[in-house]
């Protein structure tokens, strides 16, 4: 089937340390999309790539980076230099041409041990 | 600035009645809009979509109404049911370029009693 698989399901950082959330899509979208869900509230944008070796910043990318190597692939890096990472996080993708919706995947919920 | 808002943070109805959720937005360049359907613990999943040059499009037991001169988005769920039971959010494409950017709002949870 063709979608949007999120890996892990639930992943833990310790202080300190970087952790990169994997986010892969097999329905051949030129557009992937990376967000963050606080308890309760909507859906805030982080990075979004619309082609290979290229991705721009969002609303919140303080303390994340992104990579954007393949088409399929747009891993997210939580840094150390991010805070407050205890969140729940979504990726999307989408087709460029004209409006369309973002499909998305199941999400990763990190915490803080 | 931008916005997308929800009227309501929770609507209760009863199994069989029909739900209306509520959905403002301030950008009147905004030309593309969505409807989510979120359960726990999972992603959004695309319920409907309705273009600026519509007022009205209609899916299986959802219909999503949309108002420009007000700016406002509704969505109507026929006949609903528990497993319509979630969060639903909107979302808007403001038109600033072919970006595919969306905007969310917070999002209204759902509850369908039995």
């Amino acid at each position: 089937d063709g979608g949007i698989t999120q890996s892990p399901k639930y992943l833990f950082r310790k202080e300190g340390q970087n952790v990169t959330l994997s986010c892969e899509q097999n329905l051949n979208h030129d557009a992937m999309y990376w967000y963050r869900q606080d308890p309760g509230q909507g859906l805030r944008l982080i990075y979004y790539s619309q082609i290979v070796n290229d991705f721009q910043k969002g609303d919140i990318a303080e303390g994340y980076s992104v990579s954007r190597e393949k088409k399929e692939s747009f891993p997210l890096t939580v840094t150390s230099a991010q805070k407050n990472p205890t969140a729940f996080y979504l990726c999307a993708s989408s087709i460029m041409r004209g409006n369309q919706p973002q499909h998305f995947g199941d999400g990763t919920r990190l915490s803080i041990l | 600035g931008e916005s997308v808002g929800l009227h309501l943070p929770t609507l209760s109805v009863q199994e069989g009645d029909n739900s209306i959720i509520n959905c403002a937005y301030s950008n009147s360049a905004s030309d593309y809009f969505i409807w989510y359907k979120q359960e726990s613990g999972k992603g959004p999943q695309f319920i409907i979509d309705i273009r600026s040059n519509m007022d009205k499009r209609q899916g299986q037991r959802v219909t999503v109404l949309l108002n420009k001169t007000v700016k406002h988005l509704s969505l109507q769920i026929a006949a609903t049911q528990p497993g319509d039971s979630a969060v639903y959010f909107c979302a808007e494409n403001t038109g600033s370029g072919n970006t595919g950017k969306l905007i969310f709002g917070q999002g209204t949870t759902l509850q369908v009693k039995p």
